[in-house]
């Protein structure tokens, strides 16, 4: 199947500093990504949906400022974390579909972000 | 009101038991629906969708009753491996996935 590569896993920084986290297509062309966050004992919560060169669109309540996605080839997006706090600790994950009609859905193994 | 809601568990079985799991969600135009399964901090991953006549695939059973909008998963014969939380999703509108909070499951030797 399809194979979503995301890393870092883990991440640890200091309060006020800008993360960086990859997710890549690796054998196939991803146009859309989606961007979830998930704090613990809750569902995956949709932050913003990435589409390869045009701006993502981020849903109510997040901030794209401080969440800045970058979907620049068809194979790689980022979600930048800037100026993360400690509120910002949660696992981030990445997923995509193979196309814009494809109902399945591949993840990354999920980037777990903690703000000291 | 949430548009995917799930029982939190958790449900704690011994192995052999046989466990069921529900799903309501609030969107009557919705399509497409899953049962996904997430172990701790790792990602969801597929376990099977979920049709109007009802699909098993081995000990996994998945129901779907639009009317009443509701889904269910019933696992029969548990095993230790399948301790994990299960997340029921539905495709929203705009093509996106809407992801139930999830219910713990834990089988006990």
């Amino acid at each position: 199947g399809a194979v979503v590569s995301q890393h870092p896993s883990w991440v640890i920084c200091k309060s006020g500093t800008s993360v960086k986290i990859e997710c890549r297509s690796l054998d196939f062309q991803a146009t859309t990504m989606f961007w979830y966050r998930q704090f613990p004992k809750q569902s995956l919560m949709l932050m913003a949906t990435s589409n390869e060169g045009s701006k993502a669109t981020y849903e109510q309540g997040v901030e794209k400022d401080k969440f800045l996605i970058n979907h620049a080839s068809l194979t790689l997006s980022t979600l930048t974390v800037t100026s993360a706090h400690p509120e910002d600790s949660s696992f981030y994950i990445c997923s995509a579909r193979l196309s814009s009609l494809a109902e399945k859905l591949f993840f990354g193994s999920g980037t777990q972000l903690s703000v000291l | 009101r949430k548009e995917v809601e799930q029982d939190p568990g958790p449900f704690n079985v011994p192995e052999g038991a046989t466990v069921a799991f529900n799903c309501t969600y609030s969107n009557s135009a919705s399509q497409s629906f899953f049962w996904y399964r997430q172990d701790c901090r790792k990602e969801p991953k597929l376990l099977m969708s979920v049709y109007s006549s009802g699909n098993e695939d081995g000990r996994f059973t998945a129901q779907l009753n639009r009317a009443s909008q509701y889904i269910s998963l019933l696992i029969r014969d548990s095993k230790l491996s399948d301790s994990a939380t299960y997340l029921c999703v539905v495709w929203g509108s705009s093509y996106k996935l809407i992801f139930g909070s999830g219910t713990r499951l834990l089988v006990r030797p």
